[in-house]
């Protein structure tokens, strides 16, 4: 079973739709959790971390549920600039980051 | 330099030579990982360092690859005896310290090496 499990994709969206991702992971010990956007041929950035609350970042909100090792993202009002693939990561300890495969998203006019 | 630095940013070696890949990080930052992405895949850790030191090298796939950090600042992947499945984005990352917590220490990628071996 790989660490870091996410939907396999690709999620094909209107504009303006909202859509969800999810992920898990299989470390119960993990302390921190974060999401990544991949964009074609370029390097992965930190789109948002995810704190046990839940946290909203604009049309982003991340969610953690520690008792079933599930983390989400939640787009809202998707826009054409949100085409990318989205990365699910967990610290492996020492920022060791653990990358799920990525959900690749592309929003259509 | 204002970010991390990957060179070169492509590199097609035939199977079997030697290549080296360097990463030049942010100044200051003391950690720097290395990954390798392969096509469709999310990023594979390879190794870590602290300082000058390898703290985790359990990604090493084999003993074809090594990394150096000789004065703590620039790091140098080496793969020896290339093969065609090492083809790959080749990744790094520094960062400002370990961490265990929710920040990400200012956790930043350079743009990759893409590697070819033929």
């Amino acid at each position: 079973r790989k660490e870091v499990e996410q939907d396999p994709g690709p999620f094909n969206v209107p504009e303006g739709a909202t859509v969800a991702f999810n992920c898990t992971y299989s470390n119960s010990a993990s302390q921190s959790f974060f999401w990544y956007r991949q964009d074609c041929r370029k390097e992965p950035k930190l789109l948002m971390s995810v704190y046990s609350s839940g946290n909203e970042d604009g049309r982003f909100t991340a969610q953690l549920n520690r008792a079933s090792q599930y983390i989400s993202l939640l787009i809202r009002d998707s826009k054409l600039s949100d085409s990318a693939t989205y990365l699910c990561v967990v610290n492996g300890g020492y920022n060791k980051l653990i990358f799920g495969a990525g959900t690749r998203l592309a929003v259509h006019p | 330099g204002a970010g991390v630095s990957q060179t070169p940013s492509n590199k097609v070696t035939e199977k079997g030579k030697y290549v080296e890949l360097r990463c030049d990080p942010i100044s200051g930052h003391t950690a720097l990982y290395w990954y390798r992405q392969s096509l469709g895949q999310g990023p594979e850790f390879l190794i870590y360092f602290q300082g000058t030191g390898a703290a985790d090298d359990s990604g090493l796939p084999n003993d074809r690859f090594f990394a150096v950090r000789p004065e703590g600042s620039v790091s140098t992947l080496k793969i020896q005896r290339t093969e065609r499945g090492d083809s790959a984005v080749y990744l790094c990352a520094s960062s400002l310290g370990p961490g265990t917590g929710q920040r990400d220490y200012g956790y930043t990628f350079g743009s990759g090496t893409r590697l070819t071996v033929v």
